[in-house]
């Protein structure tokens, strides 16, 4: 089935670096991509839609200067963490959808835990 | 703002009985709905899904109902086994449009041997 990679798994920064989350799908093309936050024993929230070669739309309440998304190729959407404060640490979530299939399955990372500290 | 909500935050079944899900959903243009399973630290993992032109669809141990009218989504699943312990989560989106999907709080449930 298709599969949507996430990289790192886990990172540790300290508070006042950036940190770049990568999402890729692997086996089909996405113009767009999801990506969800999840604090600990709560949902998924969504973030942003990454459109590919176009600007991001932010759901609102998330500061688009502070998580910057660039999905510059079918394949590939990246989430930069730009100046992590503890407050940051959370599971961060990817997901694409594969058009190519009859309902357009979104299809999710495995995360990428952040902790900063 | 429109969202996905759960009626039980936890749910404990023994190994072997029936299990059900439940989730409500409030936002009457939903046309698509999923449930998800999450295993700790790991990302959503698709279910099973239905359409709103289905009421009942079935896959591999699960159900999936869907009750337009009072808005109710729920999942039910066979012969609950250990590895069944998880988090689930319903979502809702639309099949047209930006596709976003709302996910519901979140049911652990967890199976006793």
């Amino acid at each position: 089935g298709a599969v949507v990679s996430q990289h790192p798994s886990r990172v540790i920064c300290k508070s006042g670096t950036s940190v770049k989350i990568e999402c890729r799908s692997l086996d089909f093309q996405a113009t767009t991509m999801f990506w969800y936050r999840q604090f600990p024993k709560q949902s998924l929230m969504l973030m942003a839609t990454s459109n590919e070669g176009s600007k991001a739309t932010y759901e609102q309440g998330v500061e688009k200067d502070k998580f910057l998304i660039n999905h510059a190729s079918l394949t590939l959407s990246t989430l930069t963490v730009t100046s992590a404060h503890p407050e940051d640490s959370s599971f961060y979530i990817c997901s694409a959808r594969d058009w190519a299939r009859l309902t357009g399955e979104l299809f999710f990372g495995e995360g990428s835990r952040l902790t900063v500290l | 703002g429109e969202s996905v909500g759960l009626h039980l935050p936890t749910l404990s079944v023994q190994e072997g009985d029936n299990s059900i899900i439940n989730c409500a959903y409030s936002n009457s243009a939903s046309d698509y709905f999923i449930w998800y399973k999450q295993e700790s630290g790991k990302g959503p993992q698709f279910i099973i899904d239905i359409r709103s032109n289905m009421d009942k669809r079935q896959g591999q141990r699960v159900t999936v109902l869907l009750n337009k009218t009072v808005k109710h989504l729920s999942l039910q699943i066979a012969a609950t086994q250990p590895g069944d312990s998880a988090v689930y989560f319903c979502a809702e989106t639309q099949i047209q449009g930006a596709q976003k999907l709302v996910f519901g709080q979140g049911t652990r449930l967890t199976i006793n041997p």
